[in-house]
């Protein structure tokens, strides 16, 4: 299996530009969700979604967007980048693994965003 | 007051030593989690505990859900395990992390 998959890795964006950041996994989990990671804060939520359909804000929403049509996908949307929105940005997934309880975490490989 | 604090947050040791990292929290849990993160590296699932201890090679990891505590244990430390290793809490229905801000490892040879 392949977990998550997460794109691009590097992306540079001017002010202002918008872009979407993808995320896909293949577990068939219903949670998924995104983070940020910036130096000295942590991992902060963005925002979630518990299945198809259905998509949440998390502590730190502002200034992105997200959508969730197949169990499979959940792209993360910046509508107009502002350097504030630089940092490494995260993917998750959490369910149940092939019918076996377990509601551990999937992270993809990150993707490091610079807004210039 | 932080929900999950770390300690310590710098860590230094020789290869061989053992290592602990503690993570106390504030919160009734119904799960907490042990990340590693490399530098510049993703974020790898260690464990996630709801009660007792699990033992994963050099790795182990405790929590005492009576005192809110948690331990992470690492033996025979080797540099390759020289990462960032991050406690993070599950509440409810095991959704939505709360993150401490992490612990930097560094084993030298």
């Amino acid at each position: 299996n392949a977990g998550v998959t997460q794109t691009p890795k590097f992306q540079v964006l001017k002010t202002g530009q918008s872009m979407t950041l993808q995320c896909a996994q293949d577990m068939n989990h219903e949670y998924m969700s995104w983070y940020r990671q910036d130096p000295g804060m942590g991992l902060r939520l963005i925002h979630y979604s518990v299945g198809a359909g259905i998509t949440d804000q998390g502590e730190v929403p502002n200034g992105y967007n997200v959508s969730r049509s197949t169990t499979e996908d959940f792209p993360l949307r910046l509508l107009s980048a502002a350097p504030s929105q630089t940092s490494v940005y995260f993917c998750a997934s959490s369910g149940r693994d092939r019918g076996i309880s377990s509601y551990g975490y999937t992270f993809g490989s990150g993707t490091r965003l610079t807004v210039v | 007051k932080n929900e999950v604090e770390q300690s310590p947050q710098n860590l230094t040791a020789q290869e061989g030593e053992f290592i602990t990292i503690n993570c106390s929290y504030s919160v009734g849990i119904s799960a907490l989690h042990w990340l590693q993160q490399h530098p510049g590296g993703g974020i790898v699932s260690l464990f996630m505990l709801s009660s007792g201890k699990k033992k994963h090679g050099r790795l182990i990891a405790t929590i005492n859900i009576q005192e809110k505590h948690s331990s992470l244990h690492i033996t025979a430390s080797h540099p390759r395990d020289s990462a960032v290793y991050i406690c993070a809490l599950s509440r409810g229905s095991n959704y939505k992390l709360t993150f401490g801000k992490g612990t930097l490892l560094t084993v030298n040879p």
